[in-house]
């Protein structure tokens, strides 16, 4: 069964500093999708970053990006300089055929 | 121009009553979905349609029916409401193929059923 673990529930940062969450996740596929959501207190969920599997590059996208371990199955996300904006819930995800699977969520706490 | 619109945001409801939520998306996608997020967080793929036909059902219970009268829109009807159906449901849609497709959200529809 696909599953993804997220085995941070919560994390603090202070602003400007750089923290890591966590992200594990089973297949059996050798092609497939990633993707971390941000999910503020509004309840929108947002598009963080994604990864394509086939692809080596780690993606990064402005103070975002991953740590792709395609053999560990492991997609980390990093977030440089944080900042008060990117408190929030964070989901990884993993895109299989008609739908995409969700973690349990990190919180992410930044402290002034 | 909101890119996925559900309606409405808000349900409260008293237990087994009837309810449904419309969703409408101009993206043009062929694919899209409802998921349930419980007060835990955690997101559950219920349905997903691709091209009007229903591809996943994921156990849900039979009073739970999605209808698809187009690819643009993926309606959710409720029957019986319980208690434990209260959640925020969000619509999705994603255009499938090769390329990786992200998935994008409504702002979700809170259930709150009495």
């Amino acid at each position: 069964a696909q599953t993804v673990t997220q085995s941070q529930p919560e994390m603090s940062v202070q602003e400007a500093e750089t923290v890591t969450l966590s992200c594990t996740y089973d297949t059996s596929e050798s092609d497939y999708y990633l993707f971390w959501y941000k999910q503020p207190p509004s309840r929108q969920m947002i598009l963080v970053i994604r990864q394509e599997a086939y692809k080596q590059q780690n993606a990064t996208e402005n103070r975002f990006s991953v740590n792709f371990q395609k053999a560990a199955k492991s997609f980390s996300l990093k977030i440089s300089d944080s900042q008060l904006g990117d408190a929030a819930m964070y989901f990884c995800a993993y895109r299989i055929t008609y739908k995409y699977i969700f973690g349990t969520g990190t919180r992410l706490k930044v402290l002034a | 121009d909101t890119a996925v619109s559900q309606t409405p945001k808000y349900l409260v409801t008293q237990m087994g009553n009837d309810k449904s939520i419309k969703c409408e998306q101009n993206l043009g996608h062929d694919t899209m979905y409802w998921y349930k997020q419980d007060s835990k967080k955690f997101l559950k793929i219920m349905f997903s349609y691709n091209n009007k036909e229903l591809i996943i059902n994921e156990t849900v219970p039979n009073r739970f029916s999605p209808k698809s009268p187009d690819k643009a829109h993926l309606n959710l009807h409720i029957n019986s409401l319980e208690l434990g159906d209260s959640a925020v449901y969000f619509c999705a849609s994603s255009q499938w193929g090769f390329e990786a497709g992200e998935l994008f959200f409504g702002e979700g529809s809170r259930l709150t059923v009495l």
